[in-house]
């Protein structure tokens, strides 16, 4: 049984540019949601998707924007990239439904310059 | 939102000793986890515990929800023991709400 699993692993950009991170959830889950982990911090909730739409946000401004496809994988889209962006990304999954453990993947290391 | 802090920030230890590591929320939760995070960022779910008391190998949790908080316990602790320690609760929806971790280093 796979669990969540997260593209790229890395990722170096400039400021200015955009970015676009992959995730793919644990089997059996229909909800994936997005967290910013900047270095030495816990993460922070971005936002997320069930059915193919953004049901929560946290308090990222509208340059942080998402996408859920019909298979419950999901993308975490950042424009017009700042320095501060640089962070690890994690996406978590879990059912919409029932009382249950998130599980979370491996993350994407992005960098800004 | 809701508020959650934990304590110590930052903990030394060594190898064999016992620790207990603190979680206190500000409001009601449906539910706390507690994660482990290796060097490589990696959360490891530990507990999944809303109320009551687990326990899994050498690790134990409670969490007293009537009274905001969580304890988890670390027993004959070992070097792998090492990393970040996140609790995380959620009251609405599954939005987790991170406290800012108990960092842990097990010295052999």
């Amino acid at each position: 049984d796979a669990g969540v699993t997260q593209s790229p692993t890395h990722l170096i950009k400039t400021r200015g540019q955009q970015v676009t991170l992959r995730c793919s959830p644990k089997s059996g889950h229909d909800t994936v949601s997005w967290y910013q982990q900047a270095l030495g911090q816990g993460p922070q909730f971005i936002f997320q998707y069930y059915e193919e739409e953004e049901r929560q946000r946290g308090n990222f401004p509208d340059r942080f924007s998402g996408h859920q496809f019909p298979n419950y994988s999901s993308e975490l889209n950042v424009n017009a990239l700042l320095l501060g962006d640089s962070a690890l990304y994690l996406c978590a999954s879990t059912t919409w439904a029932g009382k249950e453990t998130q599980y979370f993947g491996p993350g994407t290391r992005l960098l800004v310059l | 939102g809701i508020q959650v802090e934990q304590s110590p920030p930052d903990l030394i230890l060594q190898e064999g000793a016992n620790s207990t590591l603190r979680c206190n929320f500000s409001d009601s939760v449906n539910n706390l986890q507690w994660f482990h995070q290796n060097p490589w960022g990696q959360l490891i779910n530990l507990f999944y515990i809303p109320s009551g008391t687990k326990q899994n190998g050498r690790l134990s949790a409670t969490t007293v929800a009537t009274e905001r908080y969580s304890l988890l316990y670390i027993s004959s602790s070992q070097t792998t023991d090492s990393g970040v320690y996140f609790c995380a609760v959620w009251a609405a929806g599954n939005k987790l709400t991170f406290g800012g971790g108990t960092r842990v280093l097990v010295k052999p």
